[in-house]
């Protein structure tokens, strides 16, 4: 089975500018959460989607917004990038059936904001 | 959620065991311990989760205080490529629990050949 991917894996931008991240879960995985990690903050939860749904928000700005497509894919943007957002993006994909359940991670998408 | 208490970093020579503690004294009943780790470069990896019974897969062992207010992962034979970030999760099952990771400052992993 194919593991979580996610595209791009790098990525810079400038400050102002939005940026798309992609992330395509392991198939038959309904549920896809993203993470922001920083040196200085760690890993942090942003969202989970379910079926499409939001299911799940961490304590992000409004800027970071997400969507889940009918194929489970998942896609999060980010408007208006400031400098802090320069960061490595994880998704990371499950069935979505309990909550204790295994999450498996993709490679992440590194941003640069410049 | 249940915090977790890890030490900064540890170091461990290659193909010896590797003891990592965790505490969790605010553990609830339902609460699982699960262990994921980062490899340099990478994202997280699952790596072993229990509830009150001491765990073994492939990868590592988990042996889980009889209070539960602590566990240990036990790496039988490090090798260099176990050199990670380890962090102990404590995840709970009921309605109000939260569905996401909540991640720690983890332990770094160091070993020595």
């Amino acid at each position: 089975k194919a593991g979580v991917t996610q595209t791009p894996r790098y990525l810079i931008k400038t400050r102002g500018q939005q940026v798309t991240l992609s992330c395509s879960p392991i198939s038959g995985h309904r549920s896809v959460s993203w993470y922001q990690q920083t040196p200085g903050q760690g890993l942090q939860f942003l969202f989970e989607y379910f079926s499409e749904t939001q299911r799940n928000k961490g304590n992000f700005p409004g800027r970071f917004s997400g969507r889940q497509f009918s194929n489970s894919r998942s896609e999060m943007n980010v408007s208006t990038l400031e400098l802090g957002d320069s960061a490595l993006y994880l998704c990371a994909s499950m069935t979505g059936g309990f909550r204790e359940e295994t999450q498996y991670f993709g490679p992440g998408t590194r941003l640069l904001v410049l | 959620d249940a915090k977790t208490t890890q030490p900064n970093s540890m170091e461990s020579n290659e193909e010896e065991p590797v003891h990592l503690p965790c505490n969790h004294s605010t553990i609830s009943g339902t609460d699982y311990i699960h262990w994921y780790r980062q490899l340099p470069s990478q994202g997280p990896e699952y790596v072993i989760h229990g509830l009150t019974s001491n765990v073994n897969n492939r990868m590592a062992s988990l042996a889980i205080a009889e209070d539960r207010k602590s566990s240990t992962l036990i790496l039988h034979r490090a090798t260099l490529r176990d050199a990670a970030v380890y962090y102990c999760i404590l995840r709970g099952v009921s309605s109000g629990s939260a569905r996401q990771l909540t991640f720690g400052s983890g332990t770094q992993l160091t070993v020595l050949p």
